[in-house]
């Protein structure tokens, strides 16, 4: 089945800076990534995400790429802010009924 | 709008008892699914619904049960609760290929 890899499970970066989150996925069919952010005691909450026929997105800080021949994608965080400290998670279609399979996440951290 | 909303936020089960997790969407959506977290990890899918009267398994169906027999309701129950259903469990929501909406979660011990 479907196997989502996700790197760094940790990443502290100085307020300002970027932040890079990686994802590799393993079923080829998927097509649909989004990445959701989640901050302590809430639920997931969509940041952004691609489908496969694009290769990368932007929204204001945030972008997200793609790269469907080695099967990754990664999550850019610029100008990085305090509140951007979170978990982060990707995740990747999988079957039909629109399943993902999601990545075990990132803790980011933003020092001031 | 609501959103998906789950209840209760807080539970502590004992072994072997049993127990409903309620979730409600008020964005006329097809799609539901229940998830569990286990710290550190990401989320496993334990059922899902593609409309009412529809359900089907996810990766960890095993000691759930769930029914769908209305589009806004998607309750999750333990029937004999373990040790190792100890999680948070969060229902999500969508509209066919759109993105999934959660709720904040049901924080689930069982001792």
């Amino acid at each position: 089945g479907e196997n989502v890899e996700q790197h760094p499970s940790t990443l502290s970066v100085q307020e300002g800076d970027s932040a890079v989150i990686k994802c590799t996925y393993s079923d080829s069919a998927s097509n649909y990534f989004p990445w959701y952010k989640q901050e302590l005691g809430k639920g997931p909450q969509l940041i952004i995400d691609i489908r496969s026929n694009v290769g990368e997105k932007k929204d204001q800080r945030i972008a997200v790429t793609l790269n469907k021949t080695a099967k990754h994608f990664s999550l850019h965080i610029t100008e990085t802010q305090p509140e951007d400290s979170a978990v982060y998670f990707c995740a990747a279609s999988w079957r039909s009924n629109y399943q993902l399979i999601w990545g075990a996440g990132t803790k980011l951290i933003i020092k001031p | 709008n609501a959103g998906v909303t789950q209840t209760p936020k807080f539970r502590i089960l004992k072994i072997g008892q049993s127990m409903t997790l309620q979730c409600t969407q008020d964005m006329n959506h097809n799609y539901m699914y229940w998830y569990r977290q286990d710290p550190g990890m990401g989320l496993k899918l334990i059922y899902y619904s593609v409309g009412a009267g529809i359900t089907d398994k996810g990766e960890v169906p095993n000691g759930y049960n769930v029914s769908r027999s209305t589009t806004e309701d998607f309750p999750l129950r333990l029937e004999l609760a373990a040790p190792s259903q100890t999680s948070v469990y969060f229902c999500a929501s969508s509209s066919g290929d759109q993105p999934q909406h959660f709720g904040d979660g049901t924080r689930l011990s069982i001792l």
